[in-house]
This record gives C-alpha cells, structure tokens and sequence, in this order.
C-alpha cells in the first residue's frame, strides 16, 4: 500500500552540528507535506508544511527540500541545538483534498552537548 | 490562542476495566481526530469526526471502543473492555474544517496491566 516511511531510525549529533532528517514517500499524487517534533511525553508539534509545487521552504533554523522526481523529502535542523532532541515525523494525507493524515515510524534526533 | 486539552494526562487499569479519555479541541475547529499511538511508532488515526458526525471510523475496533462528539466540540473516547495490547499514548487532533494540518493535544498515556 501507499505509505510514508523514514530512512533513519536515530541520528546522533553534536550541538551547532546542522542535522538532516530524511522521508521517502510512495504516493507520487501527494501534493502536501508535514513535518512534526514530538517530545517525550508530549503530543506531535508542526514545524514546517510544504506544498508539491515547491522544491524547498525555509522556517526558522529549519528548511525542509521536496524532491519529486525521487519522491524524496528532508528536514534540514540548522545549528541544532540539545532543545531539538526528539522524534520527528513525516506526514501527508492520503489523496488530494483528503485531511486524514497518514505517519511514518519517526526518526529519533539525539543531540549531544 | 489555546491549544488542544487533553485529560487524564495519565491512566493505568487492569485488563478487563473500562476507561474514557477527553478531548477539546482548538476553538473553531470543526474537525477533530482521535489518535493511537503505541511506543516508538507513529500515531495511527481511529476516529475522525467533522463537527458531531463521524467521517472516519475505519481504523476503529468497534467491539471495543466507541467515540462520540455529541455537540460538535467536545469528545470522549472510550475502551471497555481494555486489552493488555491497548497500552500506547491516545493523542486528540484538531483541524480547521477537513484541513490536512492538524494540530495535536499532549495526549494520555495508558497503561493496561
């Protein structure tokens, strides 16, 4: 089935390092994107959203980069700081216009001070 | 603006016991999930209400838990009777009417032994 998966289970960094999260996804007709931080013992956050007519987009300390042809996204943590330990999901609904949300397994970001 | 409220934060009941979780939503929002979320895998969707009616209850194990959202805002969810296999993190979303972007609650913890 269609399905929204990450290639990394944990990463490991050094505080000030910039960390790369990556997601692949199946459904070549998703045209939306979400990426959430989810702290231990706290509910899913959103950081960042992209839209399948954009290539990248930039927040604050935060950049994710869409690549269709390979139907591959990333989340880029600039400078990461201990504060930005957590699990971070992928998500994106199903099918156009559908607002059920579909979430990989997570990658777990580890920073060391 | 406040977010989404959950209650208890915590839960712990025998096999066999029933147990209910509440969930208010983000003011306005008219679309509101209810989310399982077992240990070190993503949340998957179980319920998904738009104002007090059900749009996606699919993933929902019927003989066992029930959800209702009587007045459009408000929502419980509900296990009776709990399975030791029911033990993972509820988390409750919100949306702007059918919205992909959700925003999520901090969620209860339930442990059934």
């Amino acid at each position: 089935g269609e399905s929204v998966g990450l290639h990394l289970p944990t990463l490991s960094v050094q505080e000030g390092d910039n960390s790369i999260i990556n997601c692949a996804y199946s459904n070549s007709a998703s045209d939306y994107f979400i990426w959430y931080k989810q702290e231990s013992g706290k509910g899913p956050q959103f950081i960042i959203d992209i839209r399948s007519n954009m290539d990248k987009r930039q927040g604050q300390r935060v950049t994710v980069l869409l690549n269709k042809t390979v139907k591959h996204l990333s989340l880029q943590i600039a400078a990461t700081q201990p504060g930005d330990s957590a699990v971070y999901f992928c998500a994106e609904p199903p099918r156009s216009g559908y607002s059920t949300l579909t979430f990989g397994k997570g990658t777990m970001l580890l920073v060391s001070p | 603006e406040a977010g989404v409220a959950q209650s208890p934060r915590y839960k712990i009941i025998e096999k066999r016991q029933s147990v209910a979780f509440w969930c208010n939503p983000i003011s306005g929002h008219a679309t509101l999930y209810w989310y399982q979320q077992i240990l070190g895998q993503g949340p998957k969707l179980l319920i998904q209400f738009q104002n007090n009616g059900v749009v996606d209850d699919s993933q929902l194990p019927k003989d066992r838990f029930s959800a209702e959202r009587l007045k459009g805002v408000d929502s419980t969810l509900k296990i009776q009777p709990a399975k030791l296999e029911d033990s993972a993190v509820y988390l409750c979303a919100s949306s702007v009417s059918r919205a992909p972007l959700q925003y999520f609650g901090p969620g209860t913890r339930l442990t059934v032994t």
